[in-house]
């Protein structure tokens, strides 16, 4: 079993739609959680950065973290044509460690 | 204008040869990583570095080196040894510890793509 487990996709959902991507992880040490997102042949770009439980919000972006259930989802409201990429959600367990472990990605496409 | 660079960005070899990919960084970032990525599998970590002349094996190292003589540059050669290294490479930065920015975060270089011919 991986550490992280990501649904690959892909995802499809119309303009304006809410969208919710989600990872599960196993290691109960991991801490820190990230949301990157990946453009077709670019690097990924840092979206969200959450410690521990709890809930992050940035713009039409919402981080939400369940330490309990380890489990942590990325919301986007008003889905937007440009939001179509690859989300990346990554994890480290110790401040400093510096090692993330990455899930697989999810492709999103937003139908205009 | 601050951020991570990689050269080339597309990159063909020839089976036996060895290749070296370019990645700087002007972020004053003391950590960089060297990163695998092939459909379906996510990010692999192939070497990481925290700091000048210091640098680790990641998951993945095997058919590959690093150095790091300077603090804002860590090349990644791709050897003859490994086996199946048509894949997009990318590297990151991060700092260490508390910081500007958030501990932990790493940035992204636009990535190279090496394919074997």
């Amino acid at each position: 079993q991986k550490e992280v487990e990501q649904d690959p996709g892909p995802l499809s959902v119309p303009e304006g739609a809410i969208v919710s991507l989600n990872c599960t992880y196993s290691n109960s040490a991991f801490q820190y959680f990230m949301w990157y997102r990946q453009y077709s042949r670019k690097g990924p770009e840092l979206l969200m950065y959450t410690y521990s439980s709890g809930n992050k919000e940035d713009g039409r972006f919402t981080a939400q973290v369940d330490k309990s259930s380890k489990y942590i989802s990325l919301f986007i409201r008003d889905s937007q044509p440009s939001d179509s990429a690859t989300y990346l959600c990554a994890m480290s367990a110790i401040l400093g460690n510096e090692k993330l472990t990455f899930g697989t990605g999810t492709r999103l496409t937003i139908i205009p | 204008d601050g951020g991570i660079t990689q050269s080339p960005k597309y990159l063909f070899r020839k089976e036996g040869q060895n290749v070296t990919l370019s990645c700087e960084q002007n972020l004053n970032h003391d950590a960089m990583y060297w990163y695998r990525q092939d459909p379906g599998q996510g990010l692999r970590l192939i070497y990481y570095s925290q700091i000048v002349n210091d640098f680790q094996k990641g998951d993945i190292a095997e058919g590959y080196s690093v150095s790091r003589e300077k603090k804002e540059s860590f090349p990644l050669t791709v050897t003859s040894a490994q086996k199946n290294p048509t894949a997009f490479y990318l590297c990151a930065s991060s700092i260490i510890g508390f910081g500007a920015g958030d501990p932990d975060t790493q940035y992204f270089g636009p990535g190279t793509r090496l394919t074997v011919l």
